[in-house]
């Protein structure tokens, strides 16, 4: 298995729910990421876990709260968000943090 | 403010042409090269890594990497249609483990 799944594909939420969504990899990938996408913007970097531990919080706002349960799942939770949230998120993996990166489809969130 | 600049585009080529896309980069240690394409609403996708100065092959495409420049470039030869897409240059900062610095990518429009 040499992808990166992530789930759901859509999803829209009013600015009261609360979502989360989910990655997954069986690669054996040791780092994992989750990014934010602003259309036809580069994407930028929000959360990475190394090892299953949170390496880097780049100031993400805290209504967006990451969670890895496993070396193979990442789960971004979602609470309370803004219109200007909406976006595509996608998730990342690679063997090592200085490794190569492999995106997800990503999860299309459009915020009511 | 490390940074990687692409030339934004959109490059026009004809079908058969050879496209070439170039980027530079601010960040004197940063190690690891990469290129990603993606599609209109799609997710970024690897086709190439260079982590040493020189040109490396794999099919059509080919990366060259001057790092006394800082110079990374694409060359994708017998442009094709389905090659029509953006083109995101991306580097790894020296500075923080390996997270990636994107450009802001150049949209590739190959000419039937």
């Amino acid at each position: 298995d040499t992808e990166v799944t992530q789930t759901p594909k859509h999803l829209v939420m009013g600015m009261t729910n609360k979502k989360s969504l989910k990655c997954e990899q069986h690669m054996g990938h040791r780092a994992m990421y989750w990014y934010k996408q602003k259309a036809k913007k580069p994407p930028e970097l929000m959360f990475v876990y190394s090892y299953e531990k949170l390496s880097i919080n780049e100031s993400v706002p805290s209504r967006f709260s990451p969670e890895c349960p496993n070396s193979s799942l990442l789960n971004l939770h979602l609470h309370a968000l803004q219109p200007e949230d909406s976006a595509l998120y996608l998730c990342a993996s690679s063997r090592t943090r200085s490794d190569e990166q492999f995106f997800g489809p990503g999860t299309r969130l459009t915020v009511l | 403010q490390k940074e990687v600049e692409q030339n934004s585009g959109p490059l026009s080529v004809p079908e058969g042409a050879i496209a070439s896309l170039n980027c530079t980069y601010s960040d004197r240690v940063s190690q690891s090269f990469f290129w990603y394409r993606q599609y209109s609403g799609k997710s970024p996708e690897l086709i190439m890594s260079i982590y040493s100065n020189g040109d490396k092959e794999d099919g059509r495409f080919t990366a060259q990497l001057n790092k006394a420049s800082q110079y990374v470039s694409l060359l994708i030869r017998d442009s094709q249609p389905s090659d029509s897409a953006t083109y995101l240059c991306a580097v790894t900062d020296g500075g923080s483990q390996g997270n990636l610095i994107f450009g802001k990518g150049t949209k590739l429009s190959v000419k039937p």
